[in-house]
């Protein structure tokens, strides 16, 4: 059981947009930043979006992040075969027995 | 380009203690602004974070686990390990070094992961 919570699938056909909410608590999203990660089949997690909705250097525009309250939402837009991956969200919760915690992870699908 | 790798057995009996060790290349791990962590990843199933420690010795750990992780740090190696004892087959996993920025959560640098079974 995942301290935070995501859709365990979504899709969409090429072209398309698809969201992908992860939920939390006033102990972790609610007051921390919310970061995504790209998990393409057999590869480590790579960093999508920091700081809620930052995208590192070589991360096209078409991946979004927002954050409201105990919520966020990963955006991807324009959706390629290529993006046919797992994502998770992360950040930090405070609570006593917190640390860095993940969402179960969502896998899209380009139909 | 920073590059992290890890190593180590890949096969760990059960009730013995799992070692593994992450090497970082192309950027020093006595930076001040990073910390350096361990995450892994039963088969087919999400991310855990395991703990996290500073160049100088700091460490974090996942409260679960906390009672058989120990995470170090060898500067002069530019090198981190880490040790989780008295495993069962819950931790076969793939375990993945990674860089955490000091004073935020995010994860920027990730090694490849690597395969550890726990089996007789």
């Amino acid at each position: 059981q995942s301290v935070l919570t995501q859709p365990p699938s979504v899709s969409a056909a090429p072209g398309q947009k698809v969201t992908i909410s992860c939920s939390g608590s006033s102990s972790n999203i609610g007051n921390n930043y919310v970061s995504w990660y790209q998990q393409l089949p057999g590869t480590a997690p790579k960093l999508l979006i920091y700081e809620n909705n930052k995208r590192p250097s070589g991360i096209p525009d078409r991946f979004s992040g927002s954050k409201s309250g105990t919520s966020a939402t990963l955006g991807i837009t324009g959706l390629q075969t290529g993006d046919e991956a797992d994502y998770y969200c992360g950040t930090w919760d405070s609570s006593l027995s917190g640390g860095l915690v993940f969402g179960g992870g969502t896998k899209v699908t380009v139909l | 380009q920073l590059q992290l790798r890890e190593s180590g057995p890949g096969l760990v009996k059960p009730s013995e203690t799992l070692s593994l060790t992450c090497t970082v290349s192309g950027g020093s791990i006595s930076s001040s602004s990073y910390y350096w962590g361990w995450i892994r990843q039963p088969p087919g199933k999400g991310l855990e974070w395991i703990g996290s420690i500073y160049y100088s010795g700091s460490t974090y750990y996942n409260a679960s686990l906390k009672s058989r992780v120990t995470i170090s740090v060898d500067t002069s190696k530019n090198q981190f390990s880490l040790k989780l004892s008295s495993v069962t087959a819950a931790d076969t996993a793939v375990y993945y070094c990674a860089r955490r920025i000091f004073g935020n959560y995010y994860l920027d640098y990730w090694g490849q992961g690597t395969l550890v079974t726990v089996s007789s």
